[in-house]
């Protein structure tokens, strides 16, 4: 069965740097794109990015531009989200999503906390 | 930036009654909307895909309706389980995709 199995839950400092992880199983990783999604507490669901997996495409919203770095690594079947600079605004689940346009397979979620 | 919006914010119902929730593109999607559900402490849940098309599972209580700009998410007799946080995602801005706020729903 498909699964997207997160790495865990990270404090950071203002102004550090995070990287998640999003190991995929059960299909063939190249087939679909990804993207990530964000929820602050208490917020909607926020999108940040979207990868090609086959041809390592991106796109990131203005937003985000300059602050997030989304990649893959095709023979570990596992994406990548990096945000820098962070604040305590970033504090929120992260996400990875297989992407057909709509999100049929979800990460778990990985939790990042930004506090000093 | 296709902005989505929902309404309403919050919605109280009744178990056993109808829950009418909507969604609004600022442009048009055409039918890339998408509906999910979300519970405390979990990943969101697709539900809803092209506009009406529900996913594997998903019971058939659950309907979507609308294209272009106006969407609507039906669910024709709540149950318990049902209630919970809806999210509309549109996904013909590829690939910006762009989420609603959400809609609570809630029991009356």
């Amino acid at each position: 069965q498909v699964q997207l199995v997160q790495s865990g839950a990270e404090v950071k400092k203002p102004g550090a740097s995070v990287k998640v992880s999003c190991k995929a199983s059960g299909y063939t990783f190249t087939t679909y794109a990804m993207y990530w999604v964000r929820q602050a507490p208490g917020q909607g669901l926020e999108w940040m990015g979207w990868i090609s997996v086959s041809t390592g495409q991106i796109k990131y919203p203005q937003k985000f531009q300059g602050r997030v770095t989304i990649s893959r690594d095709t023979s570990a079947s596992t994406a990548y989200m990096e945000l820098s600079s962070l604040r305590s605004e970033d504090t929120a689940v992260y996400y990875c999503v297989r992407s057909r346009g709509y999100g049929e397979y979800w990460g778990q979620g990985t939790l990042v906390t930004v506090s000093s | 930036e296709v902005v989505m919006t929902q309404s309403p914010a919050t919605l109280s119902v009744s178990p056993g009654e109808r829950a009418t929730l909507s969604c609004r593109a600022s442009q048009s999607v055409s039918s890339g909307l998408a509906w999910y559900q979300q519970k405390p402490g979990q990943a969101p849940r697709l539900l809803i895909y092209g506009a009406s098309t529900r996913a594997t599972g998903v019971p058939a209580r659950f309907s979507g309706s609308g294209s272009g700009t106006e969407f609507t998410l039906t669910i024709s007799s709540l149950q318990f389980e049902d209630f919970a946080v809806y999210h509309c995602q549109q996904y013909n801005d590829w690939p910006m995709y762009t989420f609603g706020q959400g809609t609570k729903l809630e029991i009356k």
